[in-house]
């Protein structure tokens, strides 16, 4: 149950674009479709913004879009707006039946 | 809309027990698998436990596996947490969460947390 491996910290300037990835194993991120991306504001219930690597609920915005590649999936944010400082969290379905979290990433907004 | 709605957190003495609660609105919480997740002051999120829609499976983190029940009232809609043995690093905000889809591991909806704090 080893946590997936994210970058602690990331930065961009208004408008430009950003990506963070997330590393696990092919018994977790290489192995399924199931990983899923979540955006944390402080002192707030983490939110879901992808699911099934590439898909946006309903309500989020198109700037954020996921992707992967082997073990290693992406989250990238284009057009970077204020409102995007946050927390990012990428989870994914495990081969043992359970889920497993990125460390996450701490997303500054120059 | 769905509404998830933790409460029972508080401080306790190493060693004591708590129950939390997850009061569960908006959805037919029969049909869904449900997750707690829990958050260590200025941590990361980490998984505790799965319970499945019916209740027949369950699983567990291996930091909590054997301290920690996760069980559920689907006729009341509500998830429970029943932390027993509590250690200083089990002091956290406590979530639960729902599972998009059946085996997918996706947590889509979560309430607000309750705070359990494990001190002397």
């Amino acid at each position: 149950q080893s946590a997936l491996t994210q970058p602690a910290s990331v930065s961009g300037s208004p408008g430009q674009s950003t990506t963070i990835s997330c590393t696990g194993t092919s018994s977790d991120v290489g192995g399924y479709k199931y990983v899923s991306w979540l955006q944390q504001h402080p002192g707030k219930a983490p939110k879901l913004i992808i699911y099934e690597v590439n898909n946006r609920p309903s309500g989020v915005s198109s700037r954020f879009s996921g992707s992967k590649s082997g073990d290693t999936a992406s989250l990238t944010i284009s057009g970077l707006q204020a409102e995007d400082e946050a927390d990012y969290y990428c989870s994914s379905y495990t081969s043992s039946g359970t889920l497993v979290f990125g460390g996450g990433t701490k997303l500054t907004v120059l | 809309q769905v509404e998830l709605a933790e409460s029972g957190g508080g401080v306790v003495q190493p060693g004591g027990s708590l129950r939390l609660s997850c009061a569960a609105s908006g959805f037919t919480f029969s049909s869904y698998a449900m997750f707690w997740v829990r958050q260590a002051p200025g941590k990361g999120l980490e998984w505790v436990a799965l319970i499945s829609h019916d209740g027949n499976n369950k699983y567990y983190a291996d930091s909590v596996r054997g301290r920690f029940t996760t069980s559920r009232d689907n006729s009341k809609n509500t998830l429970y947490l029943q932390m027993n043995g509590l250690r200083g690093e089990d002091t956290a905000v406590y979530f639960c969460t729902r599972d998009r889809l059946h085996g997918s591991g996706t947590p889509d909806y979560w309430g607000q947390g309750t705070l359990v704090a494990v001190s002397s």
